[in-house]
C-alpha cells in the first residue's frame, strides 16, 4: 500500500504551544500535501511542499519534507483551540491523477 | 468560485436496502472526481475516482458502484447495502490536467446501515 503514515496518532497539548506532526510515506513523489478535517466535516488543504522544497511556510504552519527519508512534518506554532482537528498528510499516487492519504494526527489543544 | 455539493449529510439505511449518493460540482469543467470512505477515527481510503464522463477506476472491490453520468457529476450506488459498508463518505475535486496539486471536498455523508 502506498498508504503514508502519520505520527503520533493523537496529540494534546495546551494553547500557546507548537504542535509538530509526522508523515512518512513510501513512494517517489512530486509533492507532498497537508489537508485538516475538522470533526464530521471534510478535509480542507493546508499546504503544498513540491519534492525540490525542503521547507514552507504559511501563516503559523511550517512544513518540511525529507525526500531521503520519505518522510514530512507540519509543525503549527502558538496553537489556538481552533487548531482542534485532525490532520493529514496526502501523497499523488504514480499516474499523478489521485491522492493518498495517511492515517492522520488527532490535534487537541486545550485552552 | 468553484462549489461541491454533497447529499445527504447523513443517511440510516436497512441492510439490503440501495443507495444513492450524489456530487455535484460547479464553476469547473472537465474535473477529476473522487469517492473516499472513511471509517471512524481513521484515514482515507479511495474507492473510486474518474478523470471524464463515463471513464471509472475502482480502487476497492467491493459492494459499492460509481458512475459519471455528467462532467461534474459523481454518483455512488449501491444495489444492496451491507453492515460494513457504514461509514462516513466523502467526494471531491481537483483540476483535471498536470498532477494532482489540490483535492477540494464535500461535507461528507455520514452513512449508518442497520
Amino acid at each position: 500500500s502506498q498508504q503514508g503514515e502519520e505520527d503520533p496518532q493523537a496529540l494534546s497539548i495546551q494553547e500557546g504551544e507548537n504542535a509538530t506532526m509526522n508523515c512518512s510515506y513510501k513512494t517517489s513523489i512530486n509533492n507532498l500535501q497537508w489537508y485538516r478535517q475538522n470533526s464530521g466535516r471534510g478535509l480542507v488543504h493546508l499546504i503544498l511542499i513540491r519534492s525540490n522544497e525542503r521547507e514552507k511556510h504559511s501563516g503559523r504552519l511550517r512544513v518540511t519534507l525529507d525526500t531521503s527519508k520519505k518522510s514530512s512534518s507540519l509543525l503549527i506554532t502558538a496553537s489556538r483551540a481552533a487548531d482542534t482537528a485532525s490532520y493529514f498528510c496526502a501523497t499523488p499516487a504514480r499516474d499523478f491523477q489521485k491522492l493518498v492519504f495517511g492515517t492522520g494526527t488527532r490535534l487537541l489543544v486545550s485552552p | 468560485s468553484q462549489t461541491i455539493h454533497q447529499w445527504p449529510a447523513t443517511l440510516v439505511q436497512p441492510v439490503g436496502s440501495p443507495l444513492s449518493l450524489e456530487c455535484t460540482v460547479e464553476g469547473t469543467s472537465n474535473p477529476n472526481l473522487y469517492w473516499y470512505r472513511q471509517a471512524a477515527g481513521r484515514g482515507l481510503q479511495l474507492l473510486f475516482y474518474s478523470v471524464g464522463i463515463g471513464q471509472i477506476s475502482s480502487e476497492v472491490p467491493q459492494n459499492l458502484s460509481a458512475s459519471r453520468p455528467q462532467d461534474r457529476q459523481f454518483i455512488l450506488s449501491s444495489k444492496k447495502l451491507l453492515l460494513s459498508d457504514s461509514g462516513f463518505y466523502l467526494c471531491a475535486w481537483s483540476v483535471g490536467m498536470g498532477g494532482i496539486t489540490e483535492a477540494f471536498f464535500g461535507q461528507g455523508t455520514r452513512l449508518t446501515v442497520v
